[in-house]
């Protein structure tokens, strides 16, 4: 299984607080992603990272940044999570930007 | 336009039968082609990953692309319980997939003992 780790699993939050979503990589690989899962909307791309401080939005974007400080770690923030929030999310990563290889997934709950 | 078209299903079948999953898309930019199972409450794991058009087996799975016809197909041979899940389909275009890959929704898969 690709080095990746995410944290936390699980987090139950209230509407309009802040929260950060951790993913930890051990393989030294460029590219890193988040995506969100929903059901009946499948896999979504938030946001992705190329290199250090290097990061641009996917297909659903807003409400969401993201930072990566250094090559291990991708942070995905809710700067004001909203019900519309609750998913799974997914951390991803890829060496050459082709086949990616997800984490075990965030489930968050925002009442 | 970016858009993967996959049943989702239910598809039931008994142990032991050979299982076909397929999706098609239409953007023809696409080059690379991944499978992805994702058991219940777990991350999607990379099962199958070709370039372009053909064939590619690895023990007892297939994964076929054309992409003329821009249908893709992943074939289960002697399916067994354990393989019960959910396959996503994903692809990408060449340095694309900087930006993500483009996954279908996903076909629930039970396998019958």
């Amino acid at each position: 299984d690709a080095g990746i780790t995410q944290s936390p699993r699980h987090k139950v939050t209230e509407t309009g607080t802040p929260v950060t979503l951790r993913c930890h990589q051990t393989e030294n690989h460029r590219y890193m992603y988040w995506y969100r899962q929903d059901p009946g909307h499948g896999l979504r791309l938030i946001h992705y990272s190329y290199g250090v401080k290097d990061t641009d939005k996917g297909e659903v974007s807003d409400g969401y940044s993201v930072s990566r400080s250094k090559t291990e770690d991708f942070l995905l923030t809710l700067e004001s999570a909203t019900s519309s929030q609750t998913s799974v999310y997914f951390c991803a990563i890829s060496a050459l930007a082709e086949t990616q290889y997800f984490g075990p997934g965030t489930r968050l709950l925002v009442l | 336009q970016k858009e993967v078209e996959q049943d989702p299903g239910p598809l039931s079948v008994p142990e032991g039968a050979i299982v076909s999953l397929n999706c098609t898309y239409s953007n023809s930019a696409f080059q690379y082609f991944m499978w992805y199972r994702q058991y219940s409450r777990k991350g999607p794991e990379l099962l199958m990953y070709t370039y372009s058009s053909g064939n590619k087996e690895d023990g007892r799975f297939t994964a076929q692309v054309d992409k003329s016809s821009k249908y893709i197909s992943l074939f289960i041979r002697d399916s067994q319980p354990s393989d019960s899940a959910t396959y996503l389909c994903a692809m990408s275009t060449p340095g694309g997939g900087a930006d993500g890959l483009t996954f279908g929704k996903g076909t629930h898969l039970i396998i019958q003992p």
